[in-house]
């Protein structure tokens, strides 16, 4: 089941960067770590992943420890539309292995 | 485009009905899954087809049985609904390739209200 721990809930000033932590501290080498986000009950939309570099795409910056045992997703300037529960995934992509979604983040950005 | 799109959004129904949710992927993708998220918003597998396949099968209900024509598409087909059986039900599609790094993309939703 889940292999990840994040915290239940966090709150974010609109327009400054939210920073959302994931331990997974149980992580296999061949695993990357993956984030998603849901936003209210629509689909759960795909963020960005990462094995062991720092990675950042148009969404997100994902910072993973060199240890590999926690990461953090960074959103640079977040808006009010950034409001949804961030769920840490990790997983070793083939294989058909699957993908566990915990209890996430409820991230709350507040003007 | 959708990429990954189901039907019907909405279901309502009595107890003891039979019914089915459709969903198509247009990305190319070999496998796809079934999850359901129920009132406390947990988002549990229950199923995943690769090209066609039934590759996991999360101790569902027999009365549930997906069916996957082609690789593009996998259907959810719910006999004898139960109450326990209200919930949003979602649709994903992966690659699971050597090459990809297997991102789940979603679709929007299906929710089954059982009366």
């Amino acid at each position: 089941d889940a292999k990840t721990t994040q915290p239940t809930s966090m709150d974010c000033a609109e327009g400054r960067a939210a920073n959302l932590p994931c331990n997974h501290s149980t992580i296999s080498g061949n695993e990357y770590v993956y984030w998603y986000r849901q936003i209210h009950s629509q689909g759960p939309q795909y963020i960005i992943h990462g094995l062991k570099n720092n990675e950042t795409n148009e969404m997100a910056s994902l910072i993973i420890t060199e240890d590999r045992k926690s990461s953090t997703l960074i959103l640079p300037h977040a808006t009010l539309r950034d409001t949804a529960v961030y769920y840490c995934i990790v997983r070793a992509p083939h294989n058909f292995n699957k993908f566990y979604f915990g209890s996430g983040t409820k991230l709350n950005v507040k003007p | 485009d959708t990429a990954v799109s189901q039907t019907p959004k909405y279901l309502v129904t009595q107890m003891g009905n039979d019914k089915s949710i459709k969903c198509e992927q247009n990305l190319g993708h070999d496998t796809m899954y079934w999850y359901k998220q129920d009132s406390k918003k947990f988002l549990k597998i229950m199923f995943s087809y690769n090209n066609k396949e039934l590759i996991i099968n999360e101790t569902v209900p027999n009365r549930f049985s997906p069916k996957s024509p082609d690789k593009a598409h996998l259907n959810l087909h719910i006999n004898s609904l139960e109450l326990g059986d209200s919930a949003v039900y979602f649709c994903a599609s992966s690659q699971e390739g050597s090459a990809s790094t297997g991102e789940l993309f979603f679709g929007e939703g299906s929710r089954l209200t059982v009366l």
